[in-house]
């Protein structure tokens, strides 16, 4: 299996901060990666696609870039609502793979 | 508006068997691959497996270690994605989610509904 390492496992930030948070897999998977968002007792949200598109609705202060192996989710200007849960998902190879998540708390 | 609604979850003793509903509204449901997926209580995201259009022929994928336990189905007709869960096992407790992917024949998740959740316990 395509293992997937997020880091940092948790991050602390300010509102206005920008932050970044690194993806990494144990084999080249091309673009196939995704970004989710997840709060407390919710659904998870997605995020990015193809590493660094964005999905319909999601505004631009998400932004990801990377190929290959490495990757990272960048946000602009944190709001209070961007602190969540972050994970990344790898879908070039079965089974499909999650990073262990990066929480984004306020500082 | 995309919404997908799962159910079916409860509180189940181990070596029971369960079927979770995945309803779909606000799209073609015959045209997505539909997957599903779990969290465990305090944990992170964990792939299930999906199942792809007719048109692909509805063929399945599943992680290693659920298949032969867990089995996705889907009926286009009724716009539901289901998962048959047997043997349950007190490890199988989580919240479990579906998800639409972007492709017939798989891709990234783009929209989820909400869970439902799965306690299994004697």
């Amino acid at each position: 299996d395509i293992q997937m390492t997020q880091s940092p496992s948790s991050l602390s930030a300010s509102v206005g901060d920008r932050v970044t948070i690194t993806c990494r897999a144990s084999q080249d998977i091309g673009n196939y990666l995704a970004w989710f968002q997840q709060k407390p007792g919710k659904a998870p949200k997605s995020l990015l696609f193809g590493a660094s598109s964005l999905q319909s609705g999601v505004p631009s202060k998400f932004s990801g870039s990377g190929s290959g192996t490495d990757f990272t989710l960048t946000i602009s200007s944190l709001q209070p609502d961007d602190f969540a849960t972050y994970y990344c998902q790898q879908y070039n190879t079965y089974p499909f793979t999650f990073g262990q998540g990066t929480r984004l708390e306020i500082k | 508006e995309v919404q997908l609604v799962e159910s079916g979850g409860g509180l189940l003793q181990p070596g029971r068997s369960l079927r979770l509903s995945c309803t779909a509204s606000g799209f073609t449901f015959g045209d997505y691959s539909m997957s599903w997926f779990r969290q465990a209580p305090g944990k992170g995201l964990e792939w299930v497996g999906f199942i792809r259009t007719k048109a692909f022929g509805g063929t399945t994928e599943y992680a290693a270690s659920l298949r032969g336990r867990f089995t996705i189905s889907r009926d286009d007709s009724k716009s539901i994605a289901y998962l048959q869960l047997n043997s349950l096992e007190t490890e199988d407790t989580a919240v479990y989610f579906c998800s639409r992917l972007r492709w017939g024949s798989g891709g990234f998740p783009d929209f989820w509904g909400q869970g439902t959740l799965l306690t299994v316990s004697s």
